[in-house]
């Protein structure tokens, strides 16, 4: 086990309507990254969370958002569903080095949304 | 702009003998590269991480991988494999600048036949 959780575990909405999703991060970790895993494909990043600031973001309209808070956790909020969405959602925690680099990214078991 | 090639989707092999999981991998920077594990419905494990030290990376349960800069190479080998390794295994490569971002391979999925 990470250390990192995410919940819900499933989640099932129809098309046209908004959805967030939580994360909270390994003890000690200070950015998030989200990505969408779609059925039988890799994870794609949507984006990372860096001091509650987006630090770069992958080929995702802005529907996708997020938010980090204070304690290092986060939300992904995606408006305007689409079937398109049916996916498992993944948050990763890291920590920045001084350096500025960034450790390696540990995932949490992840969300599956079903957009009907 | 990176990127990385599974050449593999589906490998099977006998319990018992070794597994060859092959990448390569494109980068316009100095790669991080990375193999992870994903069993049915759990999420995303490390198996192991090259980040321009020594270029023979040993990881968790037996798994090991050889970073070959001249072949974009990173190729992940177990000399015996074992029922529980059935899984699905990402390569994933990284660069050491901006968002620190991983791409992701499609995946290889592996069997392990008793």
């Amino acid at each position: 086990e990470t250390g990192v959780t995410q919940s819900p575990t499933h989640l099932i909405k129809t098309r046209g309507q908004q959805v967030t999703l939580r994360c909270s991060s390994q003890s000690g970790h200070n950015t998030v990254s989200w990505y969408q895993q779609a059925l039988g494909q890799g994870p794609q990043f949507i984006f990372q969370y860096y001091r509650e600031e987006e630090n770069g973001r992958g080929n995702f309209p802005p529907r996708f958002s997020g938010l980090q808070f204070p304690n290092y956790s986060s939300e992904l909020n995606v408006n305007a569903l689409e079937l398109d969405d049916s996916a498992l959602y993944l948050c990763a925690s890291s920590l920045a080095g001084l350096a500025g680099g960034f450790e390696t990214q540990y995932f949490g078991p992840g969300t599956r949304l079903l957009v009907l | 702009a990176q990127s990385v090639t599974q050449l593999d989707s589906h490998v099977s092999v006998s319990e018992g003998t070794p597994v060859l999981l092959r990448c390569n991998y494109s980068s316009s920077y100095s790669p991080s590269l990375f193999w992870y594990v994903q069993h049915p419905n759990k999420g995303l494990q490390l198996l192991l991480k090259y980040t321009s030290a020594a270029t023979l990376v040993k990881g968790i349960n037996g798994f090991e991988a050889e970073f070959k800069k001249s072949e974009t190479s990173f190729h992940l080998t177990k000399p015996s494999a074992h029922m529980s390794d059935a899984a699905e295994y990402f390569c994933v490569v990284s660069e050491k600048t901006g968002a620190n971002n991983l791409f992701f391979g499609t995946g290889t999925r592996l069997t392990v036949i008793p």
